[in-house]
């Protein structure tokens, strides 16, 4: 099993222009989850998705939009990236949203390093 | 919203020494603790949690404390390897409806042979 899995890993844009940031997983897994890291800050949650059809803002989703249309997909996009969004992002996939249980265990995919000039 | 504190953001150990990372959180209703593991290069990965009606963890050569009262959580490595030289993250879960996790900012630990 491939687990989760981001494309592209690296991407450099200048600003004001948009991606997409793709991730897929293959565990079936109902919750997915996009996290950006930023040195000295930690993981920090932009968007979930609870389940198929259903996203949630996280701690960070200004400038970013999702879209998960099929379970086993979850799409971040910029639509005008800006030199602040320079960071490594996270996909993560849950069996549960309730992570505090043995089902909520995060996986995380290898990370998309993106930089903005 | 919750508000989690680690540290030290960096420590080196001598092989088979223990290594020991702090983590603090303001948020008096969290009640899960878990603690993740970054390999250069790749994401990380869970590797020990406790729930808040737990004072210890263990598995292995780790291990994870709680105090509640003084609302702090460790994560201890004993006989520490090579292979344990990442980035370590603690985390909390947030109460209320959203129920997410708030990450530290992470601890980089060097195994020195």
């Amino acid at each position: 099993n491939a687990g989760v899995t981001q494309t592209p890993k690296f991407q450099v844009l200048k600003t004001g222009q948009s991606m997409t940031l793709q991730c897929a997983q293959d565990m079936n897994h109902n919750s997915m989850y996009w996290y950006r890291q930023d040195p000295g800050m930690g993981l920090r949650l932009i968007y979930y998705s609870a389940s198929e059809g259903t996203t949630d803002k996280g701690e960070v989703p200004d400038g970013y939009n999702v879209s998960r249309l099929k379970k086993q997909n979850f799409l971040l996009g910029l639509e005008s990236a800006a030199p602040s969004q320079t960071s490594v992002y996270f996909c993560a996939s849950s069996y549960s949203k309730r992570q505090d249980r043995g089902s909520g265990e995060l996986f995380f995919g290898e990370g998309s390093r993106l930089t903005v000039l | 919203g919750e508000n989690v504190e680690q540290h030290p953001s960096t420590l080196s150990v001598q092989e088979g020494d223990s290594a020991v990372i702090k983590c603090t959180y303001s948020d008096s209703a969290s009640n899960y603790f878990p603690w993740y593991k970054q390999e250069l290069g790749k994401g990380p990965q869970l590797i020990i949690d406790i729930r808040s009606n737990v004072g210890e963890k263990k598995d292995q050569r780790i291990a994870v404390t709680l105090n509640k009262t003084a609302k702090h959580f460790s994560l201890h490595i004993t006989e520490t390897q090579p292979e344990d030289s990442a980035v370590y993250f603690c985390a909390a879960l947030t109460s209320g409806s959203a129920r997410q996790l708030t990450f530290g900012s992470g601890t980089q630990l060097t195994v020195l042979p």
